[in-house]
């Protein structure tokens, strides 16, 4: 089975700051899905970020970044230029790939990081 | 596109009672995910449909939930008899399938049972 670890529960950064967030797992396959998903005090699960395994290049996404190390099983979310609106919870998720049979499309998320921004 | 719509936002309920959650997912998505997010135990999944067919329930705590997923645009779980440790955020996601695989989710129903 896999497992998702955040190691940090609770983190702040000064806005305009940039601030990352840890995300390991543990996995015994060699093609897969890693995400982050977003969680505002409204409660919406919003996507961030997603990573497929097979691409050596980091993704990106306008001020959101990912660090991934597939041999260390790490996948960090870099948050540049950090504004008041990215404060919220940030869940680290793994996905194994479709043609993987049982388990595939289950996301597998990690406990969570509670991010503020402190103006 | 509206995005995942769920409903209600927030119910509460006594104990006992049946309570039904509803969600539509995007249009043209294949599979819809049903997840529930408690302090104690984060994010887990409940149960899974590809083209309205459930796949996979393993993640359905007990014969007191179903769900549902009548044609391609609608979806229900249902929990009875409802009780207080039932009580969570409630969420439902869809993906395209077919190689795209991010799932998408709804705003969530908070239930809380009395």
């Amino acid at each position: 089975a896999q497992t998702v670890t955040q190691s940090q529960p609770e983190m702040s950064v000064q806005e305009a700051e940039t601030v990352t967030l840890s995300c390991t797992y543990d996995t015994s396959e060699n093609n897969y899905y890693l995400f982050w998903y977003k969680q505002p005090p409204s409660r919406q699960m919003i996507l961030v970020i997603r990573q497929e395994a097979y691409k050596q290049q980091n993704a990106t996404e306008n001020r959101f970044s990912v660090n991934f190390q597939k041999a260390a099983k790490s996948f960090s979310l870099k948050i540049s230029d950090s504004q008041l609106g990215d404060t919220a919870m940030y869940f680290c998720a793994f996905m194994k790939p479709s043609y993987s049979g049982a388990g595939s499309y289950q996301l597998t998320f990690g406990k969570g990081t509670k991010l503020s921004v402190i103006p | 596109d509206a995005g995942v719509i769920q409903s209600p936002r927030h119910e509460v309920t006594e104990m006992g009672q049946e309570v039904t959650l509803r969600c539509k997912p995007i249009s043209g998505h294949d599979y819809l995910f049903w997840y529930r997010q408690t302090m104690m135990r984060g994010l887990e999944l409940l149960i899974y449909f590809n083209n309205n067919v459930p796949i996979d329930d393993s993640g359905m705590p007990e014969d007191r939930f179903s769900a549902k997923m009548p044609n391609a645009s609608f979806s229900t779980l249902k929990i009875q008899p409802s009780e207080p440790r039932d009580s969570a955020v409630y969420f439902c996601a869809s993906s395209e399938g077919q190689e795209e695989e991010t799932q998408y989710f709804g705003p969530g129903t908070r239930l809380l049972v009395l």
